[in-house]
């Protein structure tokens, strides 16, 4: 069974603060690709990144990085200096390699950005 | 613009009513999926549709009928609904279902209410 554990339902930051999102993950497979979403306000789900199981290495994009912990099972998320704009609900996913591309999300951080 | 559209963007709908969600894709993929969107409860997928096929069924009560004329439509046939069918539905899409993960891509959801 995939499960994906995001255990802080809503963080509060000041703007240029840093945060972190926490995701755990269980499944049997020993591969896997973990995915993690952005929900802003306006409802579509916007896809940030895939992860592989094999590929540990850890990866930025801008302001956003991203640490792959297999050991641990966690694929943790970072946002440097937060802006507003980072105000959203970000999700963080599972999918194993067989089945019909099912996706276990986790509840979902929500994460607002004080001016 | 995430290339996946759905409408309508909000629906009130009485418990004997009938109506449907719509969903389009413009990105030339082979998969669409249906998911639900609960308060407080992580996304849960209904149905997938790989090359206009329904390969999976999650188990949804059968007044939500799913059709997929083609790749790039997919409708969510709504009847005698319950009040807590009230969500947010959103359809995604991606290049494929198979072994190799593929990113899906959402569109912004219908919120639905049910008096």
């Amino acid at each position: 069974a995939q499960k994906v554990t995001q255990a802080q339902t809503e963080i509060s930051v000041v703007e240029k603060e840093d945060v972190t999102l926490d995701c755990v993950y269980e499944t049997r497979d020993t591969t896997y690709y973990l995915f993690w979403y952005k929900q802003p306000p306006s409802g579509e789900l916007v896809f940030l990144i895939r992860r592989n199981s094999f590929d540990e290495q850890n990866e930025i994009s801008g302001r956003y990085s991203w640490n792959f912990q297999k050991s641990t099972s966690s694929f943790n998320f970072t946002i440097t200096a937060s802006q507003v704009v980072d105000s959203a609900v970000y999700f963080c996913a599972l999918r194993s390699p067989y089945g019909n591309n099912r996706l276990a999300f986790g509840k979902g951080n929500q994460v607002v950005v004080i001016p | 613009e995430t290339g996946v559209t759905q409408t309508p963007r909000h629906l009130v709908m009485g418990m004997t009513n009938k109506k449907s969600l719509k969903c389009e894709q413009h990105l030339g993929h082979n998969a669409m999926y249906w998911y639900k969107q609960s308060a407080k409860k992580p996304l849960e997928l209904m149905f997938v549709y790989s090359l206009e096929e329904r390969v999976e069924n999650n188990s949804v009560p059968s007044r939500f009928s799913p059709e997929c004329p083609n790749s790039s439509h997919l409708f969510l046939h709504l009847h005698t609904l319950q009040p807590e069918d009230s969500a947010l539905y959103l359809c995604a899409s991606s290049q494929g279902t198979g072994d190799f993960s593929y990113e899906q891509y959402f569109g912004p959801g219908t919120r639905l209410t049910v008096t």
